[in-house]
């Protein structure tokens, strides 16, 4: 079952205008979401995170939104620019293991490109 | 500099031929972990370690080794690889423990084939 989902494989959008990347979460047991970049040839970065206890936050360019009661979360850049043109990635912080590590779970992932 | 260091970045390999990706981390990292990429499926975990000699499967353990005997290494054996473990891989590192956010740290990937 796959517990965090991106159903956008791909969005396209023009340089300047907004970008709207969609993620939504079935397990009401996450309390941490991140949302990781990733261009070509190179591993993911972090990008943004939010805890289940805000539903917004704010880093220059991106926002990250948070609707727990429809279990969705969303990132905005604005503007967006051709330098953003990436595979962006949302994942959720699960259960504490026990053995000392809290478990992410990844989505599929949506590959954005910004058109100059 | 810190950083997540795999090796190799790329192999092609045959099917049963063992091998070894490295990984190495120099940030003093309790917690370390591999992934898998493949199209359409996203990151899956495949292992990952919480310490020295502290070892515990991911979603798809199958076909694949791990061993933590070094804080900073963390190295992915696959004893008899098969053509579905042809996929790009990626080892990541973080503090763990209760403060940690999620917030990983993701070595450049190593792309294997195997034919």
């Amino acid at each position: 079952d796959q517990q965090v989902k991106q159903n956008s494989p791909s969005l396209s959008v023009q340089e300047g205008r907004i970008s709207i990347l969609n993620c939504d979460y079935t397990n009401s047991m996450f309390d941490y979401f991140l949302w990781y970049k990733k261009y070509p040839a190179e591993g993911p970065t972090f990008l943004i995170s939010i805890s289940s206890i805000k539903d917004k936050n704010e880093d220059g360019r991106f926002t990250v939104f948070l609707n727990k009661s429809a279990k969705h979360l969303s990132l905005h850049i604005v503007p967006s620019q051709p330098g953003d043109s990436a595979v962006y990635f949302c994942a959720a912080r699960g259960r504490y293991s026990g053995a000392g590590s809290y478990q992410l779970t990844f989505g599929k992932g949506t590959k954005l490109s910004v058109i100059p | 500099e810190a950083q997540v260091t795999q090796n190799p970045r790329y192999l092609i390999t045959v099917t049963g031929k063992k091998l070894t990706v490295t990984c190495s981390q120099n940030m003093n990292h309790e917690y370390m972990s591999w992934y898998r990429q493949d199209p359409g499926l996203g990151l899956r975990q495949i292992y990952y370690s919480m310490n020295v000699e502290v070892t515990d499967k991911g979603d798809v353990p199958e076909g694949y080794k791990v061993s933590r005997k070094e804080k900073r290494n963390f190295p992915l054996i696959l004893e008899s690889p098969s053509p579905n473990q042809t996929s790009l891989y990626f080892c990541a590192s973080n503090m763990g423990g209760r403060a940690d956010t999620g917030e990983l740290f993701f070595g450049e990937g190593s792309r294997l084939t195997v034919l």
